[in-house]
């Protein structure tokens, strides 16, 4: 059975902080893994990694993947309130299937 | 690019009526799409996968005569739930995948949250 590990499932931090977001998975074909976040209604997308060490870079947010050690890091650097939001991560396996893990909720304050 | 629609955004129906939700793909070809269910402080579950043109494929404990889906054309999927209860009241939301862009993946419909009395 495909797993998903987010960790921690809940942040608190101030605004202007450096997050970091752990997303740990074991499944089988896997093909990428994505990054989304949620607020009120469905997910966005964020990133979608498939090479190991390649970081991707948008604004203040990077994530980067470790497919020998099966983990993904998701980093929000300079903190604002609009990042407060579920982030969930979901390896993609085969037939374009996504199994997401249970998510951070990160709260920044002012 | 990559827009998913979901209509309606929010349903309120009496117990033992059936409820049909809409999925677009809207300026591309969605040759997979996905429902999924989310209840509330909880993760998406994805219920079913279906291809258009075929049978939807469901994950373990959805039952397929509860959860009708059709997937008619390339770019519209709708899930019925038929004689819904009010255990069934969650926020569904489809996804599409197709050649999209540069990316190919699930891009995500806006979700339906549907109330069950």
């Amino acid at each position: 059975e495909d797993k998903v590990v987010q960790s921690p499932l809940s942040l608190v931090v101030h605004e202007g902080d450096t997050v970091t977001l752990n997303c740990s998975y074991e499944v089988t074909n896997f093909r990428s893994l994505l990054w989304y976040k949620q607020e009120k209604k469905a997910p966005t997308f964020l990133f979608m990694l498939t090479s190991s060490g390649i970081e991707k870079k948008s604004g203040r947010l990077s994530s980067i993947l470790d497919k020998k050690e099966l983990f993904s890091i998701l980093n929000i650097t300079a903190t604002q309130t609009g990042d407060s939001a579920i982030y969930l991560c979901a390896p993609e396996t085969s037939g374009s299937r996504l199994t997401f893990g249970e998510g951070t909720q990160l709260t920044v304050n002012p | 690019g990559a827009v998913v629609s979901q209509h309606p955004s929010w349903v309120i129906c009496k117990s033992g009526t059936s409820v049909k939700i809409e999925c677009r793909s809207l300026d591309f070809q969605a040759t997979t799409m996905f429902w999924y269910r989310q209840f509330p402080k909880q993760s998406l579950m994805l219920m079913a996968t279906s291809n258009e043109g075929s049978k939807a494929t469901y994950e373990q404990g959805v039952e397929k005569d509860k959860f009708l889906i059709n997937h008619a054309s390339l770019t519209l999927s709708t899930l019925t739930v038929t004689s819904a209860h009010p255990e069934d009241s969650s926020f569904y939301i489809c996804s599409a995948a197709g050649l999209a862009g540069v990316e190919d993946t699930q891009y995500f419909g806006p979700g339906t949250r549907l109330t069950v009395l």
